[in-house]
C-alpha cells in the first residue's frame, strides 16, 4: 500500500540533543499527524496539524505542516531517554477519502 | 475515557487454524482501521471502514483475510488457515474525521 517517505530511518543520539525528522509526499495533504510507538504498545498520537504553515507544540515536541502541503516536520528538543521509540507521520490526501496514510517510521535511540 | 480495546492481547495458534481478532472502538468514532505490524517494521494497512460506506479492503494480503464491522461498533478481523508468515501484531484504530487512535494490538504467533 501507499506510504509516505519518512526520514531518517533511524537516529542514535545523546541525551540532551535536539532531534528532527520529516515526512514528504508527492501529493497535497490536508492533515498531518505524528505518532510515537513504544515497544509492545500501539502508536500514540502526539500532534495533529490541519493548516499549511501551522506550527504546533506539545511540551518538547514541535511539529510543522509544510507550506507546500506536501511535507511535515517533527522536532524534539533536549531529548531524554524516554523519548526512545518509533515515530510515525501520517496524513490525509486532499480530495481523497478520509483514509490516513502512514510513513515508514523513524527509530529513535537516546543514549543517557 | 475509554480508549480502543483489542482482544485477545496475545494469541498463539497452530498453522492451518482460523483466528478471530476483536476490536472495540471509541464510542462515536465513525472510522475503523486494521493494520499489521511485523517485528521491527512499519504499519501495513489492511482494511478501512468508514460509516456505512463499503469498506476499503485494498490492503488485505490474501483472501484468507476478512473483516467485518457492525454499524459503528465492534469489528472482527478473521484470518483463515493461518500461516507462519501471518505472525505479527495486529493493530486496530478508530478515528473521527480528523484524528485516529490506536488500540494496544493483538500479538499473533503462528506455530
Amino acid at each position: 500500500g501507499q506510504q509516505l517517505n519518512q526520514s531518517p530511518q533511524s537516529m542514535f543520539i545523546q541525551e540532551g540533543e535536539d532531534v528532527s525528522m520529516n515526512c514528504t509526499s508527492s501529493s497535497i495533504f490536508n492533515t498531518w499527524l505524528w505518532y510515537k510507538q513504544d515497544p509492545g504498545e500501539g502508536p500514540v498520537l502526539l500532534i495533529a496539524l490541519y493548516k499549511a504553515g501551522e506550527l504546533t507544540s506539545n511540551g518538547r515536541l514541535t511539529a510543522q505542516f509544510g507550506i507546500t502541503r506536501k511535507d511535515s516536520f517533527l522536532n524534539i528538543s533536549a531529548s531524554i531517554p524516554s523519548d526512545v521509540g518509533i515515530y510515525f507521520c501520517a496524513g490525509r490526501r486532499q480530495g481523497a477519502t478520509n483514509k490516513l496514510i502512514f510513513g515508514t517510521g523513524t527509530l529513535l535511540a537516546v543514549q543517557p | 475515557g475509554a480508549g480502543v480495546s483489542q482482544s485477545p492481547s496475545n494469541k498463539v495458534t497452530e498453522k492451518g487454524k482460523d483466528v478471530e481478532l476483536r476490536c472495540d472502538p471509541i464510542s462515536g468514532h465513525t472510522a475503523l482501521y486494521w493494520y499489521r505490524q511485523r517485528l521491527g517494521q512499519g504499519l501495513e494497512f489492511l482494511i478501512y471502514f468508514q460509516g456505512n460506506s463499503a469498506p476499503d479492503k485494498s490492503g488485505l494480503p490474501s483472501d484468507r483475510f476478512s473483516a467485518e464491522r457492525t454499524g459503528e461498533s465492534v469489528s472482527t478481523l478473521t484470518i483463515q488457515r493461518t500461516q507462519q508468515e501471518d505472525s505479527a501484531v495486529y493493530l486496530c484504530a478508530s478515528a473521527t474525521d480528523y484524528e485516529q487512535y490506536f488500540g494496544p494490538g493483538t500479538r499473533l504467533t503462528v506455530t
